[in-house]
């Protein structure tokens, strides 16, 4: 039983290149999120998918965009990275917005 | 402004000894609640949920949590502390309505000691 599963796990880019976390869940889950995590701040949400088919931004949305490919798969992709977007990434999934997040283990991502 | 809040950002306790982690959140009606544990360099795990109903929940782990309307709190507690209960600690709210994400607190690291 898979769960959520991200790729890649860990990954260096440099300043102004870009890249997609892949993430998909085997849950039959209607919801698919992406937080970051940084010291001290707890995990705040990037972006979030209800349903298939629509995309709404959460707190920290800035230097993100995302897709919801299926019902399954729910990828992040930074445009530009910068140094500020070095953090752990974290995917999750729900059966509805309302219901608890099973979470993914994480893809630590550095920025020089 | 809706927010949660865990007031401690690090407690150290004994092992053995009680634990209460502190949860206060500010929502206009009650959310749906809940706590999850972090252990170094891993994902999270559901400790246990509150929708509606006794106010008192068990979860995994021999974790309890207490939801109190009247002072917007959902403390977790735990009678004696294991060694390996050393992790970060978050609790996280959801409004009771459809359309809207799980929102975390800041986190407490838990350290225990011997």
């Amino acid at each position: 039983n898979a769960g959520v599963t991200q790729t890649p796990k860990f990954q260096v880019l440099k300043t102004g290149q870009s890249m997609t976390l892949q993430c998909a869940q085997d849950m039959n889950h209607n919801s698919m999120y992406w937080y970051r995590q940084d010291p001290g701040m707890g995990l705040r949400l990037i972006y979030y998918s209800a349903s298939e088919g629509t995309t709404d931004k959460g707190e920290v949305p800035n230097g993100y965009n995302v897709s919801r490919l299926n019902k399954r798969e729910f990828s992040l992709r930074l445009e530009s990275a910068a140094p500020s977007q070095t953090s752990v990434y974290f995917c999750a999934s729900s059966l509805t917005t309302n219901t608890e997040a099973f979470f993914g283990q994480g893809t630590r991502l550095t920025v020089v | 402004a809706q927010s949660v809040t865990q007031p401690d950002i690090h407690i150290t306790v004994s092992e053995g000894a009680s634990l209460e982690l502190r949860c206060n959140y500010s929502y206009g009606a009650t959310p749906y609640l809940f706590w999850y544990v972090q252990s170094p360099g891993q994902g999270l795990q559901l400790l246990l949920k509150y929708f509606s109903g006794d106010t008192l929940v068990q979860g995994i782990k021999g974790f309890e949590a207490e939801f109190k309307r009247s002072q917007s709190s959902f403390n977790l507690r735990k009678p004696s502390v294991h060694w390996s209960d050393a992790a970060e600690y978050f609790c996280a709210v959801v409004p009771n309505q459809a359309g809207t994400a799980l929102i975390f607190g800041k986190g407490t690291t838990l350290s225990v000691s011997s």
